[in-house]
């Protein structure tokens, strides 16, 4: 039984290019989040998607930003425009259910980097 | 809004010895759930324990147990005979009851010596 699937591992883009993450779930799990890791800190949560919905986005930036759920296919993460900034590590979770009694999963994570 | 403190940055143990690490959290909420997380060099993140405010019982998983304190906004987690491969970084996290969201500490590295 596979665990959430997060490609590539690591992704090196230019300043200016876009820089797009993707996660499939866990099999059964329809909720889908993301968090970003900035170097030397904890995980901060930026997007809460169901299939085809997003639920909770209030830790998206405002620009650049946007994240999918298609009813076929894995969740991507887009980052448009990259900037220096943006270099952290990204990690998709997901649970079967909503609710802090359905655990969230975590993907290994996938390693953004900025020249 | 809730937030989760962690203020040991940095804790050392040795091998077979035990170590415990504290967190505490803030929240208005009455039904809640916590949890500590682990981060090996590999950088994944792997669920140590849950913890749900609702039970008064500690929650204990093999070596790992917490100490739930819920009106002191409390949650240490204890490692019991320290193994070389528990050395990692280590999340305490927070979760409402909706659990749309965790809200993660800053982090404690956890060396463990031979």
């Amino acid at each position: 039984n596979a665990g959430v699937m997060q490609n590539p591992r690591h992704l090196v883009r230019r300043r200016g290019q876009e820089a797009r993450l993707r996660c499939s779930p866990m099999k059964g799990h329809s909720h889908v989040y993301w968090y970003r890791q900035l170097p030397e800190e904890g995980l901060k949560f930026m997007v809460y998607l169901q299939k085809e919905n997003i639920i909770d986005e209030s830790g998206m930036p405002k620009e650049r930003f946007s994240a999918e759920f298609p009813k076929e296919g894995p969740s991507i993460l887009r980052i448009q425009q990259v900037v220096r900034g943006d270099s952290a590590a990204y990690f998709c979770a997901s649970s079967p259910g909503q609710g802090g009694n359905q655990p969230q999963h975590f993907g290994d994570g996938t390693r953004l980097s900025i020249l | 809004a809730q937030t989760v403190t962690q203020s040991q940055p940095e804790m050392s143990v040795q091998e077979a010895e035990t170590v415990t690490l504290s967190c505490t959290y803030d929240t208005s909420e009455s039904d809640y759930y916590l949890f500590w997380y682990k981060q090996p060099p590999s950088r994944q993140m792997i669920l140590v324990i849950r913890q749900e405010a609702y039970k008064q019982q500690n929650a204990t998983e093999n070596r790992f147990s917490v100490n739930f304190q819920k009106a002191a906004k409390s949650f240490s987690l204890k490692i019991s005979d320290s193994q070389l491969g528990d050395a990692a970084m280590y999340f305490c996290a927070f979760s409402g009851r909706n659990g749309n969201k965790l809200v993660f500490g800053a982090g404690t590295i956890l060396r463990v010596k031979s």
